[in-house]
């Protein structure tokens, strides 16, 4: 079956630090992948997605790179911000029925 | 736009007492609804889809006669956690895919935290 992992958390860095949050994935044929960001309080939002090999997603200065030789899709932002603070999940979406399945989330903790 | 709203946010509830939780699409008709379960420091799990005026398909190892699911309309779907008990306490989200959006665009609920005594 599908899976996501992601790197355990929880993160905390600096601001204007560098962010990489780890991410790979096991799939049968080839999913669409996506990361998505919850703020305190609030739903889940779509931050960025790809939907083939080599695609690169990128919003609000996040970016990440469909890598299907590894598998991975890992998410990296030059220079975070405090408002950055929230939970990060990595998804896939099987294609043959647009189910998605999540990694377990990370924290994101930016101290001023 | 593309807000999804669930109520209530947060209920405490006696054990065999039933709970239901709606989830509504503020700003737009969704076709589909989903309901995810979280568990502390766990992923998502999808428990089951619904499609307006049919029934819900649930995964694997979700009972539906346990957890209910209802999508009488193109704005609102109401998951019903009968029978409670305290294993059933969890974080429960749902999400809408508009009608007219792609298969890949789902829109989140803020979730709603179920403890059951």
């Amino acid at each position: 079956g599908n899976s996501v992992t992601q790197m355990e958390g929880p993160v905390t860095l600096s601001e204007e630090a560098f962010l990489t949050i780890n991410c790979t994935y096991t799939a049968t044929g080839y999913p669409s992948l996506f990361w998505y960001v919850q703020y305190p309080g609030e739903g889940l939002q779509l931050l960025l997605k790809a939907t083939k090999a080599d695609d690169k997603g990128s919003n609000k200065g996040f970016e990440a790179t469909y890598r299907k030789e590894t598998t991975s899709f890992h998410l990296e932002k030059g220079s975070v911000q405090v408002s950055d603070s929230a939970v990060y999940f990595c998804a896939l979406s099987d294609r043959a029925n647009s189910k998605l399945t999540f990694g377990k989330g990370i924290t994101l903790s930016v101290r001023p | 736009g593309a807000v999804v709203s669930q109520h209530p946010s947060r209920v405490i509830c006696k054990s065999g007492t039933s709970v239901k939780i709606e989830c509504r699409s503020l700003d737009f008709q969704a076709t589909t609804m989903f309901w995810y379960r979280q568990f502390p420091k766990q992923s998502l799990m999808l428990m089951a889809t619904s499609n307006e005026g049919s029934k819900a398909t649930y995964e694997q190892g979700v009972e539906k006669d346990k957890f209910l699911i209802n999508h009488a309309s193109l704005t609102l779907s109401t998951l019903t956690v009968t029978s409670a008990h305290p294993e059933d306490s969890s974080f429960y989200i749902c999400s809408a895919r508009p009608a007219s959006g792609g298969l890949d665009t789902q829109y989140f609920g803020p979730g709603t935290r179920l403890t059951v005594l």
